[in-house]
């Protein structure tokens, strides 16, 4: 069945420093992908997304490039923020899917200043 | 605009009970969806709503049922509960399904099974 893999965390960096978070996705046909961000205490808010291959998401200083020769999806970011920390989560919904989301088990990043 | 709420925000049952989670969501949304999400773990799907209809369902037994209700809203019942319950459950509501239509969610309800 489809699935997300998504890299271990914790990550913890420092202010201004560059993010990436892995994400590589197991499905049939054409997924759609997208990144969502959870906060302490919130539910899950749509950081981007991505619904065909080479399609790039972006959202606030964060990117994600849809690459179908890799079936991944990693999630970066040129400059992290303090305000920045939560749990990131890679998603993807089937080709075929009525509106099902498959998750990764999240990745924590903490920035610190 | 309220966003999509959900209650209780935390409950504590025992083994063997019955629970009653409820979901209301944002306005103009007539799709729900509730996921399950195990701690350290990312949320899983367990069944979606729509026109007062289980359109789809995820891989959880038959103890977990769920209901929507004329406005939208909806509930999602849990019986004979296992310690393995014990998790956040989100409520997700969206307008139609599919990847072209944001699904928000709501701050979810703590369950604690002992």
């Amino acid at each position: 069945g489809d699935s997300v893999t998504q890299m271990e965390g914790p990550v913890t960096l420092s202010e201004e420093a560059f993010l990436t978070i892995n994400c590589t996705y197991t499905a049939t046909g054409y997924p759609s992908l997208f990144w969502y961000v959870q906060y302490p205490g919130e539910g899950l808010q749509l950081l981007l997304k991505a619904t065909k291959a080479d399609d790039k998401g972006s959202n606030k200083g964060f990117e994600a490039t849809y690459r179908k020769e890799t079936t991944s999806f990693h999630l970066e970011k040129g400059s992290v923020q303090v305000s920045d920390s939560a749990v990131y989560f890679c998603a993807l919904m089937g080709s075929r899917s009525q509106g099902n989301l498959i998750f990764g088990k999240g990745t924590k990043l903490s920035v610190k200043p | 605009d309220a966003g999509v709420t959900q209650s209780p925000t935390h409950l504590i049952k025992t083994r063997g009970q019955q629970v009653t989670l409820r979901c209301s969501p944002k306005s103009g949304h007539d799709t729900v969806s509730w996921y399950q999400q195990a701690l350290g773990q990312g949320p899983q799907f367990i069944f979606q709503y729509y026109e007062e209809e289980e359109r789809q369902r995820g891989n959880f037994p038959d103890r977990f049922s769920g209901h929507q209700f004329p406005n939208y809203s909806s509930e999602l019942n849990v019986n004979a509960l296992l310690l393995g319950d014990s998790a956040l459950y989100l409520c997700a509501s969206s307008y139609r399904s599919g990847a072209s239509y944001e699904q928000y969610f709501g701050p979810g309800t703590r369950l604690t099974v002992t």
